[in-house]
């Protein structure tokens, strides 16, 4: 079975612009989270999908946002990029019932 | 307020050592405690995990030790090798699963031969 797909691996952008990263979950899995990655900070929880709704949010400003679509797939977007946006963001999937979550490779975003 | 506290930062052990990595938390709701491994350039990956209702479990070199009364679990790796070498985050979450995870900062083991 494959494993969870981030799609870009790496990104740089310029301040102020956005940025859309995409996640495909293993197959099976209908909850997708987002984590934000610094050295700083550590991981971070984002947000949570399943079946199409957000099940949970964490602690981030409004500039954040993610969707998930009818095949599980979600995607995150950033909006006005700041230079501390600059982390890995990682997504995990898990099946509706199940205590565990799988992550992918992560995106590796720059912001400059 | 961080609600799960990883120590040490780094840590080194010779090859052929047990690595001891110590997690405390706070809410006495968590009831899922993985251990996540993570080498540069890649995502964590899932190591093992214990549930609240047992003190310990094992696979392989991985223990987990659970003392739900301390609230502090923590990671053993047996006859450590140099490729185990990656930085290990603890984490907790609650409601079976269905809350975020909640990391610690993470430790960093070094084994060297």
């Amino acid at each position: 079975k494959a494993g969870v797909t981030q799609t870009p691996r790496y990104l740089i952008k310029t301040r102020g612009q956005q940025v859309t990263l995409s996640c495909s979950p293993i197959s099976g899995h209908r909850s997708v989270s987002w984590y934000q990655q610094t050295p700083g900070q550590g991981l971070q929880f984002l947000f949570e999908y399943f079946s199409e709704t957000q099940r949970n949010k964490g602690n981030f400003p409004g500039r954040f946002s993610g969707r998930q679509f009818s095949n599980s797939r979600s995607e995150m977007n950033v909006s006005t990029l700041e230079l501390g946006d600059s982390a890995l963001y990682l997504c995990a999937s898990r099946q509706g019932a199940s205590y565990e979550q799988y992550f992918g490779p992560g995106t590796r975003l720059t912001v400059t | 307020q961080q609600q799960v506290k990883q120590s040490p930062q780094s840590l080194i052990v010779q090859k052929g050592g047990i690595s001891i990595i110590n997690c405390a938390y706070e809410n006495t709701a968590f009831d899922y405690f993985p251990w996540y491994q993570q080498f540069p350039g890649k995502g964590p990956a899932l190591l093992i995990a214990i549930r609240p209702d047992v003190s310990e479990k094992k696979e392989g070199r991985f223990t987990i030790s659970f003392n739900k009364s301390a609230k502090q679990f923590s990671l053993h790796i047996m006859d450590s090798q140099p490729g185990d070498s990656a930085t290990y985050f603890c984490a907790a979450s609650l409601n079976s699963g269905n809350t975020p995870l909640v990391f610690g900062k993470g430790t960093r083991l070094s084994v060297i031969a």
